[in-house]
């Protein structure tokens, strides 16, 4: 049973536009919710995050939203850029019960010029 | 350089065969982990250490063998490759273990391919 979903495996976006990705998970135990970055042959590079104590967390053209009653993730870049294709991984991560950081199956992004 | 490098970055081997993925990271990194990606399934984990000669099971570590003798290396081996295991491999380190609020640092990965 998988406790993080991205349930959009792609998503197309024209340069300059808003690219909203979204993410839901199952328990409420959470701590912190982060974001990942990866391009083709590389690893993952950590994107942003946000603690469960706050709603918004913002980073240049990035902002993270975080819904705990609804156990809702969004990531929103604006303006997206033809080097925002990639595929973003939403993840979660908190110490209660032993939990480590557990990803979701990931969004690939195209933004077209 | 510093930072956290694998290897080899691709590797065909043999079903049945012992094969060994290395991970070496130069920041001092408390904990170090080992996640498979599949299509579908995203990162899952297979092995994680919290430091040298403690190591502890994730979501998938059935089929593979860490060890952790300095706190700089992490490598995992399976045992005798099964196709199932064909996978991109992903080494990573953190200072913090289920916290990540910063984040962890991953390496570039290894493509392996059981045949």
């Amino acid at each position: 049973d998988q406790q993080v979903k991205q349930n959009s495996p792609s998503l197309s976006v024209q340069e300059g536009r808003i690219s909203i990705l979204n993410c839901d998970y199952t328990n409420s135990m959470f701590d912190y919710f982060l974001w990942y970055k990866k391009y083709p042959a590389e690893g993952p590079t950590f994107l942003i995050s946000i603690s469960s104590i706050k709603d918004k967390n913002e980073d240049g053209r990035f902002t993270v939203f975080l819904n705990k009653s609804a156990k809702h993730l969004s990531l929103h870049i604006v303006p997206s850029q033809p080097g925002d294709s990639a595929v973003y991984f939403c993840a979660v991560a908190g110490n209660t019960g032993g939990f480590k950081t557990i990803f979701g199956a990931g969004t690939r992004l195209f933004v077209k010029a | 350089d510093a930072g956290i490098t694998q290897s080899p970055r691709y590797k065909i081997t043999e079903t049945g065969r012992q094969v060994t993925l290395m991970c070496h990271q130069t920041w001092s990194h408390s904990y170090m982990f080992w996640y498979r990606q599949d299509l579908g399934h995203g990162l899952r984990l297979i092995y994680y250490s919290a430091a040298a000669d403690i190591t502890d099971k994730g979501e998938v570590p059935d089929g593979y063998v860490v060890s952790r003798s300095k706190t700089e290396n992490f490598p995992l081996t399976l045992e005798s490759a099964t196709r199932s295991q064909t996978s991109v491999y992903f080494c990573a380190s953190s200072e913090s273990l289920g916290q990540g609020k910063d984040g962890y640092t991953f390496g570039s990965g290894t493509r392996l391919t059981v045949v």
